[in-house]
């Protein structure tokens, strides 16, 4: 069984300040992990994936993650906080089983403060 | 390139009614496609996925059922809403590894 936990429902920082939403998973085999974004009333975007290659992973507009096995963590950073970073972001696994199913994190909303 | 489209957009039905959802994949073939739910607030629920013409798994019991009477084409069904089925709808393909969503329907039940 896989399971996803994103720690923080909501995190607020200032515009121009690090951004740093945590994520942690349980995954009985090498999962695939990916990040979501979903501004209101849209559907999702893929931000960046992990599939067991490089485990420090760049994404679209400045994101990064890092894979960390040994604290079982994928937590989402970005340096620099724009307006337009604000949104609902969820953390997802996939058990790599082929039917690609996804387990989704309960989201983390992201407020930017100007 | 790929795209999925979803509709209507949005829908308000009364309680009891039956409900349609659509959504359609162009650019690709034998897609996995996907069905989740999200209600106000909360994360995504998967209803049911598909991995070919016809073959259908559900996740969660509910009213709800799919469909997939083409490749690329998976419905979304129900014979009588119920409030608790409000929310917003999102279909999903996937090529390998990642999905990709569609723009989501919100329906409202009454």
């Amino acid at each position: 069984a896989q399971s996803v936990t994103q720690l923080d429902s909501h995190v607020s920082v200032s515009e121009g300040t690090p951004v740093l939403l945590r994520c942690n998973y349980s995954s009985s085999y090498s999962p695939s992990l990916f990040w979501y974004v979903q501004h209101p009333n849209k559907g999702l975007q893929l931000l960046l994936k992990y599939t067991s290659a490089a485990t420090l992973v760049k994404g679209i507009n400045g994101f990064e993650a890092e894979f960390k096995k040994s604290e079982t963590s994928f937590h989402l950073t970005k340096p620099s906080a724009h307006m337009s970073d604000a949104a609902e972001y969820f953390c997802v696994v996939s058990d790599n089983f082929g039917n690609e199913k996804l387990t989704f994190g309960t989201g983390t909303r992201l407020t930017i403060i100007p | 390139s790929q795209t999925i489209h979803q509709w209507p957009a949005t829908l308000v039905q009364p309680v009891g009614s039956p409900l349609s959802l659509e959504c359609t994949v162009e650019g690709t073939s034998n897609p996995n496609l996907y069905w989740y739910r999200q209600a106000a607030g909360r994360g995504l629920q998967l209803l049911f996925y598909s991995v070919g013409i016809g073959q259908i798994s559900s996740e969660v019991p509910q009213n709800l059922s799919a469909s997939r009477p083409q490749d690329r084409q998976f419905i979304l069904s129900s014979k009588k809403l119920l409030l608790s089925d409000s929310g917003f709808y999102l279909c999903a393909w996937s090529p390998i590894r990642e999905q990709f969503f569609g723009p989501g329907t919100r329906l409202t039940v009454l």
